[in-house]
This record gives structure tokens, C-alpha cells and sequence, in this order.
């Protein structure tokens, strides 16, 4: 079964710390995207990648970084600079840029700083 | 600029009520595209339907319906029937067309819609 896999469900970590959030997927899409969730907020677009060894920042990558060095794998750091790092992670995938194809998204990982 | 706006925060409807969420939008573009996605407790969006400006037609899909008018500029989404199942997070994205490489979707603040038995 296709699909994408992030790790872990749940997240802690002390103030300070830098965490990795692993982002995986087997649907052979080109393009992978970070959103974040808050409450009452909405999807915000983090970073996305349409293709390998490339990444472009979105809405809010201050306190972010990525990396794409091979298709199946989107891992977001999450640095000790983000202010408020608690929040919902949603990874996606698509085929081409969202406006021809639809997102396929992951599970999240709750992140949980203290 | 463009813009989704969701007005209704949170839906409570007791199963079987028909419902509809409303979608209105805002963009200069005259390509765009249009998304519904739905979010249940698990956290994972699903994606449920895409429309393109061009195509008017009104969509049903089983219980889910969509209705798409560009004199309003709204896609609302309709739920026929509703079970408890439906209770989720619904959310309105919109995409243009000529964003050129900065492509990204733009989020209304979703529906959280509860079903109860």
C-alpha cells in the first residue's frame, strides 16, 4: 500500500533542543511539502520540494530546515530559533505542484516543547 | 488578493440532517482550482474532490455533493444523510493556476463539523 509515513505520532522535547521530523513516502511523488497546524489556524506552508536537491521556504520557515537528498525522504528540523515550535506537523506529497494533482498527506506528529 | 474564507467554525447537526459547509473565495485569476479535504481525528487529510474554474458542473459523490458558482465565487460541499462517521475537520483550498514557481494552496481555517447519534 502507498502512502506517506511520518514519525513518530508524538513528540517531546525541551526548550532549546533541536528535533527532526521524519517524513517518508513510496507514492513516487516529485513534490513533498511541511505544513503546520494550530488551532483555529488553518494549514501554513512551511517548506516545499518539487524535485530532489531542491526545496523553496513557504509561509513560515523562520526556525525551520529541511533537506531533500533523495526523493522518498522530506525531514523537518525544527530549530531551537522557532519561537513556538508546539503545534500539529502535517508532511504531504503530490504528484506536480498542488494545482494540477491533489495532496496526499501523512499522519502528523504532534510536537510538544517544554 | 487571494483568499478562503470558511465562515462557519464549528457545525453540530444530529445524524441524518443534511448539512452543507460553505466555501467562499477570492482570487483575480480567471484559472484556479478548487479542493475540499477532510480531516477526521486521526489528523490525516483526505483529499475529497478538485474542481477547475472551467468546469461548473455540479459534483455528487454518494452522500457528499458540491456545489460550485463563480457568480458567488463559493464551492460549498454539502453532506446528504450524515453519520457519525462525517464528523471531521473540513477544509476549502484554492490554487491558481499562474502562480508560477511559487505554487502553493490557499487555506480557509476549515469546519469542524460533529455529528452527533
Amino acid at each position: 500500500d502507498g502512502g506517506i509515513t511520518q514519525s513518530p505520532k508524538y513528540l517531546f522535547r525541551k526548550e532549546g533542543q533541536n528535533v527532526t521530523l521524519s517524513c517518508e513516502q513510496n507514492l513516487n511523488h516529485d513534490a513533498m511539502y511541511w505544513y503546520r497546524q494550530d488551532p483555529g489556524q488553518g494549514l501554513r506552508l512551511i517548506y516545499y520540494s518539487q524535485i530532489v536537491n531542491d526545496f523553496q521556504k513557504g509561509d513560515i520557515a523562520e526556525g525551520y530546515s529541511v533537506s531533500r537528498e533523495k526523493k522518498e525522504s522530506f525531514p523537518l528540523t525544527v530549530t531551537s530559533a522557532q519561537k513556538n515550535p508546539t503545534a500539529f506537523y502535517l508532511c504531504a506529497s503530490s504528484i506536480t505542484p498542488p494545482n494540477n494533482s491533489p495532496l496526499h498527506f501523512g499522519n502528523g506528529t504532534r510536537l510538544t516543547v517544554t | 488578493a487571494q483568499k478562503v474564507t470558511q465562515a462557519q467554525t464549528e457545525i453540530s447537526v444530529v445524524e441524518k440532517e443534511d448539512v452543507t459547509l460553505d466555501c467562499v473565495y477570492e482570487t483575480r485569476d480567471t484559472t484556479y482550482y478548487l479542493f475540499w479535504y477532510k480531516q477526521p481525528p486521526s489528523g490525516e487529510l483526505v483529499f475529497l474532490i478538485r474542481r477547475n474554474s472551467f468546469d461548473e458542473q455540479n459534483e455528487i459523490s454518494g452522500r457528499y455533493s458540491w456545489n460550485f458558482q463563480k457568480s458567488t465565487s463559493s464551492f460549498n460541499f454539502t453532506i446528504t444523510a450524515s453519520q457519525v462517521v462525517d464528523s471531521a475537520v473540513y477544509f476549502c483550498a484554492l490554487s491558481e493556476a499562474n502562480a508560477g514557481n511559487n505554487r502553493k494552496l490557499i487555506w480557509g481555517l476549515g469546519t469542524s463539523l460533529a455529528v452527533n447519534p
